[in-house]
């Protein structure tokens, strides 16, 4: 199962920034945090991933608590283009030494508004 | 920017039938992967790649499915018999390595349907 927990919807007005929070209370210390997203039943799209510095690049960025409980995804213009389910994901490391599967939730579906 | 490829985008077979899955993953990429998306269902993972073998695989990758990489680009989806359950996107992926600090990048996929 996911290890992260986010809302299932969100509105954002387009030009706005739009903060997609992810909750992921159990991470242990060696696990990353990674944000994708998938629009339209396309392949999932890398967006951005941290350990536990804030991280920004040319798509996005990512704000990690101290604590590293949870996490914002931060798109500062929002564009129609930019409807997508957005997925916050935890390297799943149960399955012995190293797994290597991305472990995808629900996610949360960002509308952008015109 | 170097992306994975899939082909075909749409695939529709017979039940019973057998189906290949195709994809040509990021040239310097040296992992692979196959995960599946039922319709209105979450991403699923399938099987991992590396060197010529599995790495890892879940309880959906059974007998009737396997994999390989005929020929050093392609890296296939084998599915021997196919039943109308394993209508899905399927999404293939690449990485450089499976270090949690190294992304896995996806195909758009193949949307298969079986009749």
């Amino acid at each position: 199962d996911a290890k992260t927990t986010q809302p299932p919807s969100m509105d954002c007005a387009e030009g706005r920034a739009a903060n997609l929070p992810c909750n992921h209370s159990t991470i242990s210390g060696n696990e990353y945090v990674y944000w994708y997203r998938q629009i339209h039943s396309q392949g999932p799209q890398y967006i951005i991933h941290g350990l536990k510095n804030n991280e920004t690049n040319e798509m996005a960025s990512l704000i990690i608590t101290e604590d590293r409980k949870s996490s914002t995804l931060i798109l500062p213009h929002a564009t129609l283009r930019d409807t997508a389910v957005y997925y916050c994901i935890v390297r799943d490391q149960d399955s012995g030494a190293g797994s290597y599967q991305l472990t995808f939730g629900k996610g949360t579906k960002l509308s952008v508004i015109p | 920017e170097p992306e994975v490829t899939q082909t075909p985008s749409h695939q529709v077979t017979q039940m019973g039938q057998e189906v290949i899955l195709r994809c040509v993953p990021i040239s310097n990429h040296l992992y692979f992967y196959w995960y599946r998306q039922i319709l209105g269902q979450k991403v699923e993972f399938l099987v991992s790649f590396y060197n010529n073998e599995i790495s890892e695989k879940s309880e959906i990758f059974d007998d009737q499915f396997s994999v390989e990489r005929p020929d050093g680009s392609n890296f296939t989806l084998k599915i021997r018999s196919t039943k109308l359950e394993d209508s899905a996107m399927y999404f293939c992926a690449s990485s450089q390595g499976v270090y949690s600090n190294q992304p896995q990048h996806f195909g758009d996929g193949t949307r298969l349907s079986i009749l």
